[in-house]
C-alpha cells in the first residue's frame, strides 16, 4: 500500500520562529489533507490540498503531486500551535480511505 | 459551517461489554468513515460506508465491529465485546463524494477497563 512519511518526527521552537513540516508519499494521490491534533485529541482540518498552494493566516501548504511531497509552513509560531501535525493521503481508487502519516510533534515554547 | 458531531465524547466500559459510538455526519454528505487512534500512535482507517453498505474495511475491522446508518442522520459503530486493546480515540468522518475533503468529528475516547 501507499507509504506516508513525515519529517521531522519532533520539533521544538521558540515562539515567533518559522518552521516547515514535510510529508512524502510513495504513490500518486487523489486527496491530501493536513490536520492539527490539539491537546484534547481533536483533529482540526488545516488544508485540503491534493495539489498547488494554499494559505490560511500564518499557515500555508504546498503539494507537488508529481514529486510526491507536501510541505506545511508555520510562520511566527505561537504556543497554541503546539500539538501533532498529521498528513493524510488517499490513493486513486481507494474509496477515499485516508492513510495517515505518523505525524510531527511540535512544541512551541514562550 | 456544518460539522460532524460525535457522542459521547468519552466512554468508559468494562471488558466484554458492548458499546455503540454515535456520529451525525454533515447532512448532504454521502460517504461515511470510522477511524481509530490508539494513544500515541497514528490514525488508522477502520471502515468506509456508502449507500447503506460497507465499501471497504481494514484488517482491524473484524467480526466484533459493525456499522449502521439506522436513520437519515446517524451513523454508528458498534463493538460487540470490547477488549482492552480497543481503548482508543474513535473518529467519524464524512464527505460529499469520493474525491473531496473529509470532515472529521471531534472523536470519542473509549476506555476499556
Amino acid at each position: 500500500g501507499i507509504q506516508v512519511e513525515q519529517s521531522p518526527p519532533d520539533l521544538i521552537l521558540q515562539e515567533g520562529a518559522n518552521s516547515t513540516l514535510r510529508c512524502n508519499f510513495s504513490d500518486s494521490v487523489n486527496n491530501l489533507q493536513w490536520f492539527h491534533q490539539n491537546p484534547w485529541g481533536q483533529l482540526i482540518n488545516l488544508f485540503y490540498i491534493p495539489s498547488g498552494t494554499k494559505q490560511n493566516g500564518r499557515l500555508s501548504a504546498t503539494t507537488v503531486a508529481t514529486e510526491r511531497y507536501s510541505l506545511l509552513y508555520i510562520s511566527s509560531s505561537q504556543t497554541t500551535d503546539s500539538g501533532v501535525y498529521f498528513c493524510a493521503v488517499e490513493r486513486p481508487g481507494g474509496y477515499n480511505k485516508l492513510i495517515f502519516g505518523a505525524g510531527t510533534r511540535l512544541a512551541v515554547h514562550p | 459551517e456544518p460539522e460532524v458531531t460525535q457522542t459521547p465524547s468519552h466512554q468508559v466500559t468494562q471488558m466484554g461489554q458492548e458499546v455503540i459510538l454515535r456520529c451525525v455526519p454533515i447532512s448532504n454528505h454521502l460517504y461515511f468513515y470510522w477511524y481509530r487512534q490508539i494513544l500515541g500512535q497514528k490514525v488508522e482507517f477502520l471502515v468506509s460506508f456508502y449507500n447503506n453498505e460497507i465499501s471497504e474495511k481494514s484488517e482491524i475491522f473484524d467480526d466484533q465491529f459493525s456499522v449502521e446508518r439506522p436513520d437519515g442522520s446517524n451513523f454508528t459503530l458498534k463493538i460487540r465485546s470490547t477488549k482492552l486493546e480497543d481503548s482508543a480515540m474513535y473518529f467519524c468522518a464524512s464527505d460529499r463524494d469520493r474525491v473531496s475533503q473529509q470532515y472529521f468529528g471531534p472523536g470519542t475516547r473509549l476506555t476499556v477497563t
